[in-house]
């Protein structure tokens, strides 16, 4: 089972920011918060992730609350073309892990004009 | 930059007949996983190829098997479909070994949609 939980779905409009929250409650210390978005009918779309600092790069940027126990994903200014689902995935790194991606039901973020 | 390939992008096959479906991983990568997608779910893990052996496997039966060539690519054979195994699959590709320090991202492909009639 996926170890996060995330609302089903969020609007936004376009042009304004997209956050997008995600409870992981029972996360270890060794996990990072890894988001991907899977537009439809294609492959799942790496965007960010991080371990307990918060993180930027030019897709999104990623708050990762204090006690790490939910993050936030922001699109700073969603377009059209951010309407996807947005899955958020907690994952070991480290020696003899594999790494295996635990997908939940995700959020469907619609942009709405 | 190469990313990761699939092929091919879509498949119909009946009941009863064999798959084999072909993945080439981003360049520079050594691991290969596989996922099921069903309609309306999120990816469900399959299996991970590292060093041409299978590293770690979901739960599905072993009508689903794999192979990893020593240039890195992957194949994923399913035997005796059923009507249940009409899926998106999809193939991501990593760095793999022991990488504490180093990114394990997985990248994902574009994947195969398989309808089985």
């Amino acid at each position: 089972d996926a170890k996060t939980t995330q609302p089903p779905s969020m609007d936004c409009a376009e042009g304004r920011a997209a956050n997008l929250p995600c409870n992981h409650s029972t996360i270890s210390g060794n996990e990072y918060v890894y988001w991907y978005r899977q537009i439809h009918s294609q492959g799942p779309q790496y965007i960010i992730h991080g371990l307990k600092n918060n993180e930027t790069n030019e897709m999104a940027s990623l708050i990762i609350t204090e006690d790490r126990k939910s993050s936030t994903l922001i699109l700073p200014h969603a377009t059209l073309r951010d309407t996807a689902v947005y899955y958020c995935i907690v994952r070991p790194h480290g020696s003899g892990n594999t790494g295996k991606l635990i997908f939940g039901q995700g959020t469907t973020l619609q942009v709405k004009p | 930059d190469a990313g990761v390939t699939q092929s091919p992008t879509h498949l119909i096959k009946t009941r009863g007949q064999q798959v084999t479906l072909r993945c080439s991983p981003k360049s520079g990568h050594d691991t290969v996983s596989w996922y099921q997608q069903a309609l309306g779910q999120g990816p469900q893990f399959i299996f991970q190829y590292y060093e041409e052996e299978e590293r770690q496997r979901g739960n599905f039966p072993d009508r689903f098997s794999g192979h990893q060539f020593p240039n890195y690519s992957s194949e994923l054979n399913v035997n005796a479909l059923l009507l249940g195994d009409s899926a998106l699959y999809l193939c991501a590709s990593s760095l793999g070994g022991n990488t504490g320090t180093l990114q394990e991202t997985q990248y994902f492909g574009p994947g195969t949609r398989l309808l089985v009639l």
